[in-house]
């Protein structure tokens, strides 16, 4: 039974570049959650989805950030024009409803060159 | 203030010690109680998870909740050096967001 599955693990863009981030959700989970942490730091939340619907992005910068969770395929957490304050580890986790816990994947590690 | 509390550490203890992790929290509808083990470069891996008040032992590890106090813990018994890792804390209402304590770094010596 496979986890959450986060790619690429390592990912690295010149300032001003485009940034994807994919996850693909433990089978039967249909809620997606975002997060970014960063070296000695806890967890900061980003955003939150259901298939087709973001439900809360209050973490989540207004400008240049941006995250789906289509019908079809992985979430997606996109960053635009990346500047060097964006390096850090994105973690993505999923649950199956309102009262289950969340499972992590092995996240992303972003480094803005 | 913050809506969770975790003392960050860093914790050292000798190989077989009891361990005890805790984490205190403001809000009162709080019914999810989750503890995460974090190695280093990985994703948090869920450890415990229990629902209102109360206890719950799973293999080496116990975890207590205790809504009136509004502190949950942890309890390693005979820990490891495998043991050694970043542990958080985590709660929530029904269907809200997550709340994570900032994580305690925990080293056990052999």
């Amino acid at each position: 039974n496979a986890g959450v599955m986060q790619n690429p693990r390592h990912l690295v863009r010149r300032r001003g570049q485009e940034a994807r981030l994919r996850c693909s959700p433990m089978k039967g989970h249909s809620h997606v959650y975002w997060y970014r942490q960063l070296p000695e730091e806890g967890l900061k939340f980003m955003v939150y989805l259901q298939k087709e619907n973001i439900i809360d992005e209050s973490g989540m910068p207004k400008e240049r950030f941006s995250a789906e969770f289509p019908k079809e395929g992985p979430s997606i957490l996109r960053i635009q024009q990346v500047v060097r304050g964006d390096s850090a580890a994105y973690f993505c986790a999923s649950m199956v409803e309102g009262g289950s816990p969340l499972h992590f994947g092995n996240g992303t590690r972003l480094t803005v060159t | 203030q913050k809506e969770v509390e975790q003392d960050p550490g860093p914790l050292s203890v000798p190989e077989g010690a009891i361990v005890s992790l805790n984490c205190t929290y403001s809000n009162s509808a709080f019914q999810y109680f989750m503890w995460y083990r974090q190695y280093s470069r990985k994703g948090p891996e869920l450890l415990m998870y229990t629902y209102s008040s109360g206890n719950k032992e799973d293999g080496r590890f116990t975890a207590q909740v205790d809504k009136s106090s509004k502190y949950i813990s942890l309890f390693i018994r005979d820990s490891q050096p495998s043991d050694s890792a970043t542990y958080l804390c985590a709660m929530r209402e029904y269907g809200n967001q997550f709340y994570f304590g900032t994580g305690t770094s925990l080293t056990v010596i052999p």
